[in-house]
């Protein structure tokens, strides 16, 4: 257990629709990273929150968009979804602003019918 | 354009036979090394870090290397346990991200 947290687990939804993929890092880590893993591409970096603010930004497209709270717990936000954003998403958390020894939360599983 | 190539894509040992994993990597300046395994359906688990050629790090049956141009995880006399895919990533310099290869996907063999 890498004490990362997502939920939920799974989610099978309709093209067109909106999610929200939740992400609670280790305790004491500032960092939220967000990746997406689909068979054919591996695991894309998506964004980076460092205590609160974005940091870094990868191949994220503008039908997504994250954010993360003082808490530090963060959220993806997926909308009008279309078949081929059905991936695997998951969260890793870091404690500097560096990605050194990230942890990975389990995943979330998105099914887009 | 960072560049990771991981090599085999698979690679099926048997139980006590020891091999190596490749990663080719191109990057404009190299920050940090990074090895994980990832099962199937779980999160990638953290390896190693290294950061410069000639760096050598082990755990339990696993050891990275890395040089100027590429990274080797060898592993000597692998259980089945080890099944599993192993991911090289780069963190190139000025960098805060990751940039993952595909993975090469380990069966061992009882």
């Amino acid at each position: 257990d890498s004490g990362v947290t997502q939920t939920p687990k799974h989610l099978i939804t309709a093209t067109g629709q909106r999610v929200t993929l939740r992400c609670s890092p280790r305790s004491g880590d500032l960092s939220v990273y967000w990746y997406q893993q689909s068979l054919d591409q591996g695991l894309q970096f998506l964004i980076q929150y460092y205590n609160g603010e974005e940091r870094a930004k990868g191949n994220i497209l503008e039908r997504f968009s994250a954010q993360q709270f003082p808490d530090l717990h963060s959220e993806l936000n997926l909308s009008s979804l279309e078949l081929g954003d059905s991936a695997l998403y998951f969260c890793a958390s870091s404690e500097g602003d560096s990605p050194y020894e990230q942890y990975f939360g389990p995943g979330t599983r998105l099914t887009v019918t | 354009e960072d560049q990771v190539t991981q090599s085999p894509e698979a690679l099926r040992l048997q139980e006590g036979e020891s091999s190596s994993l490749n990663c080719s990597y191109t990057v404009s300046g190299l920050r940090g090394l990074f090895w994980y395994r990832q099962d199937p359906g779980k999160g990638p688990e953290f390896l190693f870090t290294l950061y410069s050629a000639g760096e050598e790090k082990e755990k339990e049956r696993l050891k990275a290397t890395l040089t100027k141009k590429e990274s080797f995880l060898h592993i000597t006399a692998p259980k089945p346990e080890d099944s599993a895919t192993y991911l090289c990533a780069v963190q190139a310099l000025g960098a805060n991200n990751l940039f993952f290869g595909t993975g090469t996907r380990l069966t061992v063999i009882p």
